[in-house]
């Protein structure tokens, strides 16, 4: 059984375009993630949220807009697609018992190309 | 400042050999998790260890082994008797105390030659 799912594992799309990725874990876990990894590999994380709340939110355009529609689903919606938005995509998830304990598991990663 | 560095670009090591990848930290926080990551070239991330802060012993997971020095705030990563599926990035991490968030390091490309 997978714990973090992504689809789709691919997404080719023209500028301007709207496009989503959904995200969905078996974990049982209370937080989940949002990560930009560019071509260089450096991963940055965009949004995480917990229970559904939005905790963290970095420095991101307003044109990305996460949704959870409950602790299991994270998904990531993004507007007007631009030719640096290319990159790999990825969800986690972790558990959120505090003290820095917790292990943070990943999804497979979406490669979006922006054309 | 970088709350996780890994200063290592890349890394060869022969197979079968021990190698280190190095990682230091920076934190004030007394509670915390260190982790760290393998992404193969087919992109997925897989855990490999965790060492929390508290633990008096350094974390084994089978080939792998964490050397946690906090006074120096180290936590490198030992890979045993290296392997060509090894051949991967490689990042650490950090979680502090109840903060949902994770700090990356750049990473380390391994390079296992045979």
């Amino acid at each position: 059984d997978t714990a973090v799912s992504q689809t789709p594992k691919y997404l080719v799309t023209q500028m301007g375009n709207d496009k989503s990725i959904k995200c969905e874990q078996n974990l049982g876990h209370d937080t989940m993630y949002w990560y930009k990894q560019d071509s260089k590999k450096f991963l940055k994380i965009m949004f995480s949220y917990n229970n559904k709340e939005l905790i963290i939110n970095e420095t991101v355009p307003n044109r990305f807009s996460p949704k959870s529609p409950d602790k299991a689903h994270l998904n990531l919606h993004i507007n007007s697609l631009e030719l640096g938005d290319s990159a790999v995509y990825f969800c986690a998830s972790s558990q959120d018992r505090g003290q820095g304990t917790d292990t943070q598991y990943f999804g497979p990663g979406t490669r979006l190309t922006v054309l | 400042a970088q709350k996780i560095t890994q200063t290592q670009p890349g890394m060869f090591v022969q197979e079968k050999e021990a190698v280190t990848l190095d990682c230091t930290y920076d934190t004030s926080d007394p509670s915390y998790g260190l982790f760290w990551y393998k992404q193969p070239s087919s992109g997925e991330m897989i855990f490999l260890i965790y060492q929390g802060s508290y633990d008096q012993q350094n974390a084994t997971e089978g080939r792998y082994s964490l050397n946690f020095q906090k006074a120096r705030k180290s936590a490198n990563l030992v890979i045993s008797a290296s392997q060509l599926g090894d051949s991967a990035m490689y990042f650490c991490a950090m979680r502090e105390g109840d903060f949902n968030k994770f700090y990356f390091g750049s990473g380390t490309k391994l390079n296992v030659k045979p």
